[in-house]
C-alpha cells in the first residue's frame, strides 16, 4: 500500500536508553518531516528534510538527531531518552511543500519511564 | 511557538448542521492547509489554499483565507457523525516546513 510507514507503532524505553524511529515512504516524495504530538500542544516540528541530502531543525530539535538515509527513508534517533520525550511521533512526506499537502504515517507512541 | 491557533477549541453540533472553525497565524505564509485527525490516528490532508487565493471548495468543505487579517476559516456543511474528529490548520512557509495549530475538536451528534 502506498503511503508513509512508521516502525515501531509502540515503544517503552527506560530513561537514558537510545532508540531509532524508522520512517519510509514509497511515493517518491522529496520532503520528509518528523513531528511530535502532545496533549493540548498540537503538532510540533522536530526536524525536516526538504530534499535528499539535507536536514534542518524545526521548533523542538533538542534531544533528537535525524538521518535522511535515501529518498525513501528518514529516521529519528533519541540518543538518551528522557521522560519529557514521551509523546506520539508522526512522520510525514510531501512531493512539494509549496503546492501539496503532507501524507502522514500512523504514528509511534513512545513512553519513557 | 505555534504558528496557527484554532478557534474554538471544541465544537459540538447536531448532524446536518454546519460547522465553522477559525484559524489565526502569525507570520507571512505561502499557503494555509487544513487537516483532520481521528482519535488515535494520523493526520489526513483536507485542503490547501495558496496565499493568493481567497476561497476554495472541496466537496462539503469551504475554506477562506484573509491574509490581511492573517486568518482562515474552515466550513463543513451538512455535518455527519463521521465528521467527528480534530481539525488542524497549518501555516506553510517558503522554507519548506509546516507549522500546526493546537486544533479544534469537533463532535457531531447523530
Amino acid at each position: 500500500n502506498a503511503g508513509v510507514t512508521q516502525t515501531p507503532k509502540f515503544q517503552v524505553l527506560k530513561t537514558g536508553q537510545s532508540m531509532t524511529l524508522q520512517c519510509a515512504q514509497d511515493m517518491n516524495h522529496n520532503s520528509m518531516y518528523w513531528y511530535r504530538q502532545d496533549p493540548g500542544m498540537g503538532l510540533r516540528l522536530i526536524y525536516y528534510s526538504a530534499s535528499e541530502g539535507t536536514t534542518d531543525k524545526g521548533e523542538v530539535p533538542n534531544g533528537y538527531n535525524v538521518s535522511r538515509l535515501n529518498k525513501r527513508e528518514f529516521s529519528l534517533r533519541l540518543e538518551s531518552a528522557a521522560p519529557s520525550q514521551t509523546s506520539v511521533y508522526f512522520c510525514a512526506s510531501t512531493p512539494g511543500h509549496l503546492t501539496h499537502g503532507y501524507t502522514f504515517g500512523s504514528g509511534t507512541r513512545l513512553t519513557v519511564v | 511557538s505555534q504558528q496557527g491557533e484554532e478557534d474554538p477549541q471544541a465544537l459540538s453540533i447536531q448532524e446536518g448542521e454546519n460547522a465553522t472553525m477559525n484559524c489565526s497565524y502569525k507570520t507571512s505564509i505561502n499557503n494555509l492547509q487544513w487537516y483532520r485527525q481521528n482519535s488515535g490516528r494520523g493526520l489526513v490532508h483536507l485542503i490547501l489554499i495558496r496565499s493568493n487565493e481567497r476561497e476554495k471548495h472541496s466537496g462539503r468543505l469551504r475554506v477562506t483565507l484573509d491574509t490581511s487579517k492573517k486568518s482562515s476559516s474552515l466550513l463543513i456543511t451538512a455535518s455527519r457523525a463521521a465528521d467527528t474528529a480534530s481539525y488542524f490548520c497549518a501555516a506553510g512557509g517558503s522554507q519548506g516546513n509546516l507549522i500546526f495549530g493546537k486544533g479544534t475538536k469537533l463532535s457531531v451528534k447523530p
